[in-house]
C-alpha cells in the first residue's frame, strides 16, 4: 500500500534520445509526486515534482506526465546528455505529511 | 530552496560506538526528516525530527537506536547508537522550505561506514 514500484533499474541511452523512466503506486492518499536525480557522493537533488491534478509537467528537458486512474506516473528526459547520467528516484508523498516514498532508483547512462 | 550542511561528511567507526550527525539549514524551517541509504538503495525515513519535542519514528526505528534532538528552527542532530556494520549507510537530513510541505531539498549526507 505505502510503496511505489520503479522501473527499470536501469536504463542505456544513446546522447540525444530520450530516457523514460515509469512509476506506479497503490495509495490513492498520495498527493505529491517528486522525482529526485543523485550523482554519486551527493545528496539527491529535486528535479521536478507533480501534484495529481495535473496530467503533465514540463521543465525544461524534464517533463512528467501522469496517469491518475492508473496510478502511474513517470519522468521523460528530452535530448539527453551524457551529464544526465545519473540515479533517479521518484517519490510520493502521502497527504501533507511531508515523508517521502521512494521508489527504487533508475540508474541512467547516456552514451555519447 | 534552503542550504543544508552534514557533518560529518563521512567517517569510519568502531563497532559498539556512538557517532552524532549534525544538521544545519541556512534558514528557518518547519519540517525536518532524517532518511537513510543503505549502499546501492533507496532512501527510507527514519523520523520526523518535531521542534521542542520528541521525534516521529517510522516503523523500523527506535528512539533508543537512532536519538534525534531538534533545538531549534534550523538545526538537528541524529545519534547512531551502538553501531554494527549493518548501521554503514548513508544517513541524510532533508528540509522544505518554510511554511512549504513540499519541494524538498536534501543534505549531501554523512556516509557511515562500521568496522
Amino acid at each position: 500500500q505505502q510503496q511505489v514500484k520503479q522501473s527499470p533499474q536501469s536504463l542505456i541511452v544513446q546522447k540525444g534520445g530520450i530516457s523514460i523512466i515509469n512509476c506506479a503506486y497503490e495509495n490513492t492518499a498520495f498527493d505529491y509526486f517528486p522525482w529526485y536525480q543523485q550523482f554519486p557522493g551527493k545528496g539527491p537533488a529535486l528535479l521536478i515534482a507533480i501534484r495529481p491534478d495535473v496530467s503533465e509537467k514540463k521543465e525544461g528537458r524534464f517533463t512528467i506526465s501522469f496517469n491518475k486512474s492508473a496510478k502511474q506516473f513517470s519522468l521523460h528526459i528530452m535530448d539527453s546528455q551524457p551529464g544526465d547520467s545519473a540515479t533517479y528516484f521518484c517519490a510520493a508523498m502521502p497527504g501533507n505529511t511531508g515523508k517521502l516514498i521512494f521508489g527504487q532508483g533508475t540508474t541512467l547512462q547516456v552514451k555519447p | 530552496s534552503a542550504v543544508i550542511s552534514q557533518k560529518p561528511s563521512r567517517d569510519i567507526c568502531q563497532r559498539g560506538t556512538s557517532l552524532t550527525i549534525q544538521c544545519q539549514v541556512d534558514s528557518q524551517v518547519t519540517m525536518m526528516f532524517w532518511y537513510r541509504q543503505q549502499p546501492g538503495q533507496s532512501l527510507t525515513l527514519i523520523a520526523t525530527a518535531n521542534q521542542g519535542s520528541e521525534a516521529t519514528y517510522e516503523s523500523g526505528f527506535v528512539i533508543d537506536k537512532f536519538p534525534i534532538s531538534r533545538p531549534n528552527l534550523t538545526f538537528s542532530t541524529l545519534t547512531v547508537s551502538n553501531m554494527s556494520p549493518e548501521d554503514s549507510s548513508i544517513y541524510l537530513c532533508s528540509v522544505a522550505p518554510w511554511g512549504a510541505n513540499y519541494g524538498y531539498t536534501f543534505g549531501s549526507g554523512t556516509r557511515l561506514t562500521v568496522v
